[in-house]
């Protein structure tokens, strides 16, 4: 049973144009959301979060959005950099900080 | 600062075998996850450990359990390897169970042949 689903496994994108990574979940206990990127060889990094009482969440160029009613999550990268090019993983959790549920990734290539 | 370092980067082990991952956290963090992510999935949440203690459990069976040490290293230890156990284990130390930001290592990579 996934709880968090990234239905894209892939998504490419032209360098200065805005990546949209998509994420959907189905447990309506979650209540903090968050983004992990992970370079090849390497540890996810985090990369964003949003609490379920909001609906947006900037931090430079990287933007999530929430929509609760759907029980959905979005990432949107503006501009796209060849170095954004890596897995994505979205995850979830009912506690903050704890038992995070992750998605499945989607790889996203940046051409320059 | 030093980040979360994992040991073994690789490791190779028959059915049956028993097998211990290692994780030293990052500098101050006193939380520890273990997580279990297979070819082509995202990590699967094992366990938590704040201060010695489990705190936070997924669905995975007893024979996968965990210590944590007084200077808040971890060990991932796993009796009776099945084929299926073949993954990589990523460790992640945050600051605290409540912490924002999970901070993880570069994982091991086990093999169960």
């Amino acid at each position: 049973d996934q709880q968090v689903k990234q239905n894209s496994p892939s998504l490419s994108v032209q360098e200065g144009r805005i990546s949209i990574l998509n994420c959907d979940y189905t447990n309506s206990m979650f209540d903090y959301f968050l983004w992990y990127k992970k370079y090849p060889a390497e540890g996810p990094t985090f990369l964003i979060s949003i609490s379920s009482i909001k609906d947006k969440n900037e931090d430079g160029r990287f933007t999530v959005f929430l929509n609760k009613s759907a029980k959905h999550l979005s990432l949107h990268i503006v501009p796209s950099q060849p170095g954004d090019s890596a897995v994505y993983f979205c995850a979830a959790s009912e506690e903050y900080g704890n038992k995070l549920v992750f998605g499945a990734g989607t790889i996203l290539r940046v051409k320059s | 600062e030093t980040g979360v370092t994992q040991s073994p980067t690789h490791l190779i082990k028959t059915r049956g075998q028993q097998v211990t991952l290692r994780c030293s956290s990052q500098s101050g963090h006193n939380t520890v996850s273990w997580y279990q992510q297979a070819l082509g999935q995202g990590p699967q949440f094992i366990f938590q450990y704040y201060r010695e203690e489990e705190n936070g459990r997924g669905n995975f069976p007893p024979r996968f359990s965990g210590l944590q040490f007084p200077n808040y290293s971890s060990e991932l230890n796993v009796n009776a390897l099945e084929l299926d156990d073949s993954a990589l284990y990523l460790c992640a130390s945050s600051l605290g169970p409540t912490s924002n930001e999970q901070f993880f290592g570069p994982g091991t990579r086990l093999t169960v042949l």
